[in-house]
């Protein structure tokens, strides 16, 4: 079974610039997160979806991030403009049922690093 | 959201047992107890995780106390490949997103 897969691994740009990460969940999954690492913090959520509905979208940091989940499978997160402070790691998860009992899988993560 | 708070970091050596050491005073009946790890350059692994009872699975021993405020992960014999930062999180009823401490950095030495 493949795991979560994310592309790009790394990304660089600049300031100002526009990025687009995006996750494969294992499939069937109907729950995918995202997270994110800054530098020297600890990992945060950032939202949740189920299928192609956003479940909670309470860690997304402002209106620069928007993120989609078309047809409930793969997800997107575009950074537009991108920020200094938007360097970091950002990963993504996905898990089969909605709840807090279930376990998360965890892809290995984009570096995007904003000059 | 409870909280947890663990040890910034622990050594062992290979071979040898491990015991990492978490409390949540905070817990409500109905969290659960996860823990997961992160070796280095990945992304987060999913280990154990409890309600009530200890639990034993391929990875790992999880021990519950009986009033729930604490908890311990085992490692029953280490090896390098557990080198990682070890995670403890609670989780409530109403979320499935996980909250990330700082963890427990383990270093295992040959």
């Amino acid at each position: 079974e493949a795991g979560v897969t994310q592309f790009p691994s790394h990304s660089v740009i600049e300031k100002g610039q526009t990025v687009t990460l995006r996750c494969d969940p294992i499939s069937g999954h109907d729950n995918l997160y995202w997270y994110r690492r800054v530098m020297g913090k600890e990992i945060k959520f950032l939202l949740h979806f189920v299928k192609e509905s956003k479940q909670d979208e309470s860690g997304m940091p402002n209106n620069r991030f928007l993120a989609e989940r078309t047809g409930g499978t793969y997800s997107t997160l575009k950074v537009q403009p991108a920020e200094l402070e938007d360097s970091g790691v950002y990963f993504c998860a996905s898990s089969q049922v909605s709840g807090w009992t279930d376990t998360q899988y965890f892809g290995p993560g984009t570096r995007l690093t904003v000059l | 959201d409870a909280k947890t708070t663990q040890p910034n970091s622990m050594e062992s050596n290979e071979e040898e047992p491990v015991h990492l050491p978490c409390n949540h005073s905070t817990i409500s009946g109905t969290d659960y107890i996860h823990w997961y790890r992160q070796l280095p350059s990945q992304g987060p692994e999913y280990v154990i995780h409890g309600l009530t009872s200890n639990v034993n699975n391929r990875m790992a021993s999880l021990a519950i106390a009986e009033d729930r405020k604490s908890s311990t992960l085992i490692l029953h014999r280490a090896t390098l490949r557990d080198a990682a930062v070890y995670y403890c999180i609670l989780t409530s009823s109403n979320t499935g997103k996980l909250i990330f401490g700082q963890g427990t950095t383990l270093q295992v030495k040959p």
